[in-house]
């Protein structure tokens, strides 16, 4: 039972590169998000989607962008690396609107240098 | 003011004990209600949904207070293994953006 899959587990970036978290899951979820979690803050929501083709925007989206091509797949970009973007990443879905349970990913843990 | 508040604690308690801690959320419109455990450097998991009339599973107990826009989660017999990050979890009505608390942090000793 794979559920929600992220990676990498954890990676080390230089201020201004990019990279992409990858995230999928198996479970036919229409809705899925990035959140960002840090030290004394609730997990904050960076981008969502309601099904293939749709994305939104969260509370923090600046310095990420989305694409959802598949309603598997839902990758983060981070476009030029920031220290402030140093921080613990959760790819998350749910079968539908009222969110009901959210099933989370195991994290990706970022650090910018 | 954040949209959903939390004691941080830690709440240290002994193995056995009853500790119980509550959730504020600003947001009158909040509809739907959960309590999720994080375990140490682990993804979030649902613990249990909290309903307007009150729930129970096992020796958790979950209440919600509209009236003062707040929910509690009880604790009962506890045990080393619910040692843990508690985080409250609000969302409005039929709204994908949920609102997270910062958690509250429960170390059990034995």
């Amino acid at each position: 039972n794979a559920g929600v899959t992220q990676t990498p587990k954890f990676q080390v970036l230089k201020t201004g590169q990019s990279m992409t978290l990858q995230c999928a899951q198996d479970m036919n979820h229409e809705y899925m998000s990035w959140y960002r979690q840090d030290p004394g803050m609730g997990l904050r929501l960076i981008h969502y989607s309601v099904g293939a083709g749709i994305t939104d925007q969260g509370e923090v989206p600046n310095g990420y962008n989305v694409s959802r091509s598949t309603t598997e797949d839902f990758p983060l970009r981070l476009l030029s690396a920031a220290p402030s973007q140093t921080s613990v990443y959760f790819c998350a879905s749910s079968r539908g609107q009222g969110a009901g349970e959210l099933f989370f990913g195991e994290g990706s843990r970022l650090t910018v240098l | 003011r954040k949209e959903v508040e939390q004691d941080p604690g830690p709440f240290n308690v002994p193995e056995g004990a009853t500790v119980a801690f509550n959730c504020t959320y600003s947001n009158s419109a909040s509809q739907s209600f959960f309590w999720y455990r994080q375990d140490c450097r682990k993804e979030p998991k649902l613990l249990m949904s909290v309903y307007s009339s009150g729930n129970e599973d096992g020796r958790f107990t979950a209440q919600l207070n509209r009236a003062s826009q707040y929910i509690s989660l009880l604790i009962r017999d506890s045990k080393l293994s619910d040692s843990a990050t508690y985080l409250c979890v609000v969302n409005r009505y039929n709204d994908y953006k949920l609102s997270f608390g910062a958690g509250t942090t429960v170390t059990v000793r034995a």
